[in-house]
């Protein structure tokens, strides 16, 4: 049981440089969301998504995009990568809703770096 | 002011010590989670809870919904126990993470 898989583990951009953080949970978790985590500052929320087929805007959503493909899977895009955006990313899946009333499970994060 | 503040931000203890880490939210929640990060960087959950105690091996978690107060406690720490510990309170539309409390607990 695998649990949230996330890839790249590591990744190094060049400014205006494009790439795709992959997720996927093998749960059946409902809800899936992206979270950026910086030096002195809590996890805040990229983007959301309810359930399948539906994406929200979190707390830090400009420069980013995402797709919910499936059930399983939920991508995170940076179309023009900039140095603000260096920071460690990480998928999290839940039961419900992101509320917090059930329980998150975390990928193993991705450290990426835009230079 | 953040909506959930953890207390203290780092913190160092000798082997076998009973540690406590505590957190504060100004929202209103139906439940409060405690997280771990291991120094390799992986999170996971710890505790969910909405009232009460619980308790996993040798870590408790406690909650005072009045005074919108939790804690962390470990007895008897190890040093596998030193991670960042991470509170996080339910929003109106999302989940608040604290900054973390990095724990060091020295043989």
């Amino acid at each position: 049981n695998a649990g949230v898989t996330q890839t790249p583990k590591f990744q190094v951009l060049k400014t205006g440089q494009s790439m795709t953080l992959q997720c996927a949970q093998d749960m059946n978790h409902n809800s899936m969301y992206w979270y950026r985590q910086d030096p002195g500052m809590g996890l805040r929320l990229i983007y959301y998504s309810a359930s399948e087929g539906t994406t929200d805007k979190g707390e830090v959503p400009n420069g980013y995009n995402v797709s919910r493909l499936n059930k399983r899977e939920f991508s995170l895009r940076l179309e023009s990568a900039a140095p603000s955006q260096t920071s460690v990313y990480f998928c999290a899946s839940s039961e419900v809703d992101g509320r917090g009333n059930s329980p998150l499970h975390f990928g193993n994060g991705t450290r990426l770096t835009v230079t | 002011k953040n909506e959930v503040e953890q207390s203290p931000q780092n913190l160092t203890a000798q082997e076998g010590e009973f540690i406590t880490i505590n957190c504060s939210y100004s929202v209103g929640i139906s439940a409060l989670h405690w997280l771990q990060q291991h120094p390799g960087g992986g999170i996971v959950s710890l505790f969910m809870l909405s009232s009460g105690k619980k308790k996993h091996g040798r870590l408790i978690a406690t909650i005072n919904i009045q005074e919108k107060h939790s804690s962390l406690h470990i007895t008897a720490s190890h040093p596998r126990d030193s991670a960042v510990y991470i509170c996080a309170a339910p929003g109106s539309s999302r989940l608040t993470f604290g900054e973390g409390t990095q724990l060091t607990v020295n043989p």
